[in-house]
């Protein structure tokens, strides 16, 4: 069955390290976005991707980063820059230009915790 | 400007009640569709229903049903007699203009009770 992949599902980093969330879609999908989901905050965009070797920077980019070397995945890069990174991260897709009307697959998130 | 608003945080409930779960939304398009995700705790989003502003029928599929008012800018979401299988966080959500993005609303977290 087609889907998406996120891996880990749980991952701990240490402070002033870096890690890096994998998402892997089975979909053919154009378009791929990252989220963080903070308690009581609802889904804030991270990053997303229209299209293979490019992407754009979404309302919370700062101290993230992100390649689409494929088309089927898009692997996002927590850096030590980011100060709070402990949050549920969630990778989603969607055909290209097919967002508005048939909304997003998500993958089950990554929970990543400092510690 | 595009905006989802789902006013109600946390609603709790005790199994077999009806609950409404509110949203309403801002946006500047003539034509645009609406989602409802839910988030069990296992975290994925499910993709619930997506609606068209051309048509303003209530959508009912078993237990869940949809009221979207395009007067009031509201896509309400009524779960009738509640199981403890429906509690989840619940997200309406819009596109963002011409953009192939979505804007989520900040959800509804529902408990129902045995």
């Amino acid at each position: 069955d087609g889907g998406i992949t996120q891996s880990p599902k749980y991952l701990f980093r240490k402070e002033g390290q870096n890690v890096t969330l994998s998402c892997e879609q089975n979909l053919n999908h154009d378009a791929m976005y990252w989220y963080r989901q903070d308690p009581g905050q609802g889904l804030r965009l991270i990053y997303y991707s229209q299209i293979v070797n490019d992407f754009q920077k979404g309302d919370i980019a700062e101290g993230y980063s992100v390649s689409r070397e494929k088309k089927e995945s898009f692997p996002l890069t927590v850096t030590s820059a980011q100060k709070n990174p402990t949050a549920f991260y969630l990778c989603a897709s969607s055909p290209q230009g097919g967002a508005r009307s048939y909304g997003y697959t998500f993958g089950s998130g990554t929970r990543l915790t400092v510690v | 400007a595009q905006k989802v608003t789902q006013a109600q945080t946390e609603i709790s409930v005790v199994e077999k009640e009806d609950v409404t779960l509110d949203c309403v939304y801002e946006t500047r398009d003539t034509t645009y569709y609406l989602f409802w995700y839910k988030q069990p705790p296992s975290g994925e989003l499910v993709f619930l229903i997506r609606r068209n502003s051309f048509d303003e029928q209530n959508e009912i599929s078993g237990r869940y049903s949809w009221n979207f008012q395009k007067s009031t800018s509201s896509f309400n979401f009524t779960i009738t007699a509640s199981q403890v299988v429906d509690s989840a966080v619940y997200f309406c959500a819009l596109p963002l203009g011409a953009t192939n993005k979505l804007i989520f609303g900040t959800g509804t977290l529902l408990a129902v009770q045995p």
